[in-house]
């Protein structure tokens, strides 16, 4: 089983700044990588598959980077919005394996 | 418009059974890998089973193996999970989840399971 590694677990950023998350996974996934955005009491939504392509409707502010092991996601100015945890998902080998989730919150 | 409306959930006790559903609307049902992933109270993803669009293959996290069954009905754009021998650790909220465009990309609004005496 491929184990996602999420840092930090937790992170204090600021409206309007940008945020970067970041997802390791212990073997090469190539590019198929996912994030998801989960707010309280809702369901997980797909921001990024591919590792950088974005979902529909996402706006360009989310952006995803990387390849084989190590992934980023960033946000480039930060909306209220956008404070949520967020999840990365590998879907290269069976069992499809998610990150343990970063927050983010207000700083 | 892409919806996965579920139903099914509730308090069970341990040992017993329950059966989860999702209905499909607004995509090719048949054309998607329908999914299943879990979210205990609290706590991250876990993808739990998933079935190939005509249901001839299924796939099983090793904790469920055995106790879980997921089936789907084309013909009413339905997904099932047969949940027997519950435990509390299968406690969660669970969501259902259309492969549109090859990953986790439609979830439903997810329905709560709580195995309890």
């Amino acid at each position: 089983e491929i184990v996602m590694t999420q840092s930090p677990a937790t992170l204090s950023v600021s409206p309007g700044e940008r945020a970067t998350l970041s997802c390791r996974a212990s073997q090469s996934v190539s590019i198929n990588l996912a994030w998801y955005q989960q707010k309280p009491g809702q369901a997980p939504r797909l921001l990024i598959y591919g590792a950088s392509t974005r979902a529909t409707g996402i706006p360009a502010r989310f952006s995803g980077s990387g390849s084989g092991t190590d992934f980023t996601l960033t946000i480039s100015s930060l909306q209220s919005e956008d404070f949520a945890v967020y999840y990365c998902q590998q879907y290269n080998n069976w069992p499809y394996t998610f990150g343990q989730g970063t927050k983010l919150e207000i700083k | 418009e892409v919806q996965m409306v579920q139903s099914g959930g509730g308090l069970v006790q341990p040992g017993g059974s329950l059966r989860l559903s999702c209905a499909g609307s607004g995509f090719t049902f048949t054309s998607s890998w329908m999914s299943w992933v879990r979210q205990a109270p609290g706590k991250g993803l876990e993808w739990v089973a998933n079935i190939k669009q005509d249901g001839s293959e299924k796939f099983y996290v090793d904790s469920v193996k055995g106790r879980f069954t997921v089936s789907r009905d084309n013909a009413k754009n339905s997904l099932y999970l047969q949940m027997n021998s519950l435990r509390a650790e299968d406690t969660a909220v669970y969501y259902c989840i259309a492969s549109i465009i090859g990953v986790f990309d439609s979830w439903g609004q997810g329905t709560l399971v709580t195995v309890s005496s």
